[in-house]
């Protein structure tokens, strides 16, 4: 069955640079989720989106940005990078129109130098 | 707002005993809840869900949980733990449709052989 797709798997940015991760969901899953998972912490909730519009938002700093295409797939937008900003980030996604658990992804492990 | 307590940071049992994570939850209505494991570096892997009905619930690789409603607990069990069980364990709590899910801070689980 076809799972949750994100690319990269790594990346390795310089301070101040930018960042783009993308997320393609299960077929048919109309809901998307973005988590940071900093080393040593548990997954934190940075958005949501469902049918392509912001659903919740939760610790997403200013500096990063997202959305949700027609296609439902969805890109993570970090700019002006930060060490601190070094994590694994996991796309999760699941269907709004049947109650069903958020499916995740593999994750993009993300390195600021 | 929804949280997940993870009352125990590290957990350490020799191989072949017998293994209880704790986790308690607050929800405002009925909750979804999870159970992850997570290897090092590696992504999120659903070990077993609760949605409704049984109480008791039976996951992957010989693992349980029950849910208690009137403990707000959803505690997971093993019954003989194998070296390979090593790893991070997160529980999680989730409403249905579109709402995020949330994660506890996570159980190290350590196998002494």
């Amino acid at each position: 069955a076809a799972g949750v797709i994100q690319s990269p798997r790594h990346l390795i940015k310089e301070k101040r640079e930018t960042a783009t991760l993308k997320c393609y969901p299960i077929p048919r899953h109309d809901t998307v989720y973005w988590y940071q998972q900093g080393p040593g912490q548990d997954p934190q909730f940075l958005i949501s989106f469902y049918e392509k519009m912001q659903s919740d938002k939760g610790s997403i700093p200013d500096r990063f940005s997202a959305q949700q295409f027609s296609d439902y797939h969805s890109e993570l937008n970090m700019s002006s990078l930060e060490l601190g900003d070094s994590a694994l980030y996991f796309c999760a996604s699941s269907s709004g129109r049947v109650n069903t658990e958020a499916f995740f992804g593999q994750g993009t492990r993300l390195t600021v130098v | 707002a929804q949280s997940v307590t993870q009352p125990d940071i590290h957990i350490t049992v020799s191989e072949g005993a017998s293994l209880e994570l704790r986790c308690n939850y607050s929800y405002g209505a009925t909750p979804y809840l999870f159970w992850y494991v997570q290897s090092p570096g590696q992504g999120l892997q659903l070990l077993l869900k609760y949605f409704s009905g049984d109480t008791l619930v039976q996951g992957i690789k010989g693992f349980e949980a029950e849910f208690k409603r009137s403990q707000s607990s959803f505690n997971l069990r093993k019954p003989s733990v194998h070296w390979s069980d090593a790893a991070e364990y997160f529980c999680a709590v989730g409403g249905n449709r579109d709402d995020k899910i949330i994660f506890g801070k996570g159980t190290r689980l350590h196998i002494l052989p």
